[in-house]
């Protein structure tokens, strides 16, 4: 089945412990992104990769990293949580970078929440 | 500044009427423009999408409208079912721009 998996769903955390949530696909997909969903803000990019070893910056990257050394594998690393970082996250990946021709499909989304 | 805006947060609609959803945008750069759909514990989902040269696509009972001179566009669903109800987002992009922006999403509920 073509999917985008993310893990884990839900975590709790304290402020300041590194964490990381990755998120997988099996479609071949070559662009990947991270997103952030908060209440009336909708979702924000947070990263995007266009392809292996190929990351940019999104709107709202502060406080985030990401990798992509595989094409199917997309971690988004936080190396100090803050509070401000609780949020819904979604990953996503599209077989090439114009929306115009590549639907999006996104992972279930990780809640997290940050003490 | 939003660039893409859902004004309306919430809309209840009969079951079988017409379901009308609305974006606003304020980039003039922006020539496409998609409606994704949203269930509870799940990642949203591609509906249907339209280029700045259409002013109408259709897809089943889902029509997106485009008033570029407005900057507008709108979602119709005829007829609405329950299974409609969701958070519905729409979201625009440029032709050489590789990010999604996205409105704050309006959440529908079909009532029987």
């Amino acid at each position: 089945e073509a999917q985008v998996t993310q893990n884990p769903r839900y975590l709790i955390t304290v402020t300041g412990k590194k964490l990381t949530v990755t998120c997988s696909q099996n479609m071949n997909h070559e662009y990947m992104s991270w997103y952030r969903q908060d209440p009336g803000l909708g979702l924000r990019q947070i990263y995007y990769s266009m392809n292996v070893e190929v990351t940019d910056k999104g709107d709202v990257p502060e406080g985030y990293k990401v990798s992509r050394k595989e094409k199917r594998n997309f971690p988004l690393i936080l190396e100090s949580p803050s509070p401000n970082q609780t949020s819904l996250y979604f990953c996503a990946s599209s077989l090439s970078r114009g929306f115009s021709y590549n639907e999006q499909f996104f992972g279930p989304g990780t809640r997290l929440t940050v003490l | 500044d939003q660039q893409v805006k859902q004004n309306s947060p919430s809309l209840s609609v009969q079951e079988g009427r017409i379901s009308i959803l609305n974006c606003d945008y304020t980039n003039s750069m922006f020539d496409y423009f998609l409606w994704y759909k949203k269930y509870p514990a799940e990642g949203p989902t591609f509906l249907i999408s339209i280029s700045s040269i259409k002013d109408k696509n259709e897809d089943g009972r889902f029509t997106v409208f485009l008033n570029k001179s407005a900057k507008h566009l709108s979602l119709h669903i005829v007829p609405s079912q329950p299974g409609d109800s969701a958070v519905y987002f729409c979201a625009a992009s440029g032709t050489y721009n590789y990010q999604l922006i996205w409105g704050a999403g309006t959440k529908l509920i079909i009532k029987p």
